[in-house]
C-alpha cells in the first residue's frame, strides 16, 4: 500500500508570493494534519482534517489555510510568503478513532524556500 | 497546554553501544499517548512506538526499548546495540487524547550519531 504521498518535493517562492502544497493519506485514512519544521527545531503543528472539517489549528496566522477533499486528500495554502515560512511541511495522516488509530503516519515532506 | 522537552541535543556513540534518549512531558490531560519518531536524513519522520498514559508497562521491541514513568513525567528511549543506519534525529511526541483531534507536540529532538 502506498504510504502518505506530498507534492511538489521541493519548491522556492518569492516573497509576498502565495503556495500551494498538497498531500495524499494513506488509502483508508480519514484525517490530514499538517506540521511545519524548522531547521534544526521539531514540527509544528498547523491544522488537521478530519472528514473534511478543521478538527484543530495551531498557533499560525490567518495566511496560512488549509482544506480537506472528498477523497481526503488536503492542500495547505500559505498567502503573502515570509522568509519565515522557510522550512519543511509536512502532512501526516491517521484513521482517527480509537486505540491504534492514533498513529499518525508522515509523508517525506515539500521543502519551500523563500528568497 | 502540552509541552515536551528534549534535553540533550547531539549525542554521538561507538556502533554496538546502546544510547538513551531522555523526554520529559508536561500535560494537564489525565489520558495522553507519547511516541518517539524518527527522522533520517531523507527527513521522512518514521513512528517508532507509542505508549498509552494508563499503561506504564515498560516493554522491549528489538534493539528498541522505552521507560515510562508517570510519577515523573518521563519517557525514555533506548536504543540497544546501535549500529550506523540508527544515525538520525530523533523526537517525542505527545498527544492528548480528544476524539476528531490528535495533534501532536513535539520536543525539539535528538541527532543521534552512530560512530562505526
Amino acid at each position: 500500500d502506498a504510504g502518505v504521498t506530498q507534492s511538489p518535493t521541493h519548491l522556492i517562492k518569492t516573497r509576498g508570493q502565495h503556495v500551494t502544497l498538497r498531500c495524499s493519506p494513506i488509502s483508508g485514512h480519514k484525517s490530514v494534519s499538517w506540521y511545519q519544521q524548522v531547521l534544526g527545531q521539531g514540527p509544528q503543528f498547523i491544522f488537521q482534517y478530519y472528514e473534511k472539517e478543521e478538527r484543530g489549528r495551531g498557533n499560525f496566522p490567518d495566511r496560512f489555510s488549509a482544506r480537506q477533499f472528498p477523497n481526503y486528500s488536503s492542500e495547505l495554502n500559505v498567502n503573502a510568503l515570509l522568509l519565515g515560512d522557510s522550512a519543511l511541511y509536512l502532512c501526516a495522516s491517521s484513521a482517527l478513532g480509537v486505540d491504534s488509530s492514533y498513529e499518525q503516519y508522515f509523508g517525506p515532506g515539500t521543502r519551500l524556500t523563500v528568497t | 497546554a502540552q509541552k515536551v522537552t528534549q534535553a540533550q541535543t547531539e549525542i554521538s556513540v561507538v556502533e554496538k553501544e546502546d544510547v538513551t534518549l531522555d523526554c520529559v512531558y508536561e500535560t494537564r490531560d489525565t489520558t495522553y499517548y507519547l511516541f518517539w519518531y524518527k527522522q533520517p536524513p531523507s527527513g521522512e519522520l518514521v513512528f517508532l512506538i507509542r505508549r498509552n498514559s494508563f499503561d506504564e508497562q515498560n516493554e522491549i521491541s528489538g534493539r528498541y526499548s522505552w521507560n515510562f514513568q508517570k510519577s515523573t513525567s518521563s519517557f525514555n528511549f533506548t536504543i540497544t546495540a546501535s549500529q550506523v543506519v540508527d544515525s538520525a534525529v530523533y523526537f517525542c511526541a505527545l498527544s492528548e487524547v480528544d476524539y476528531g483531534n490528535n495533534r501532536l507536540a513535539f520536543g525539539k529532538g535528538n541527532q543521534v550519531v552512530v560512530i562505526p
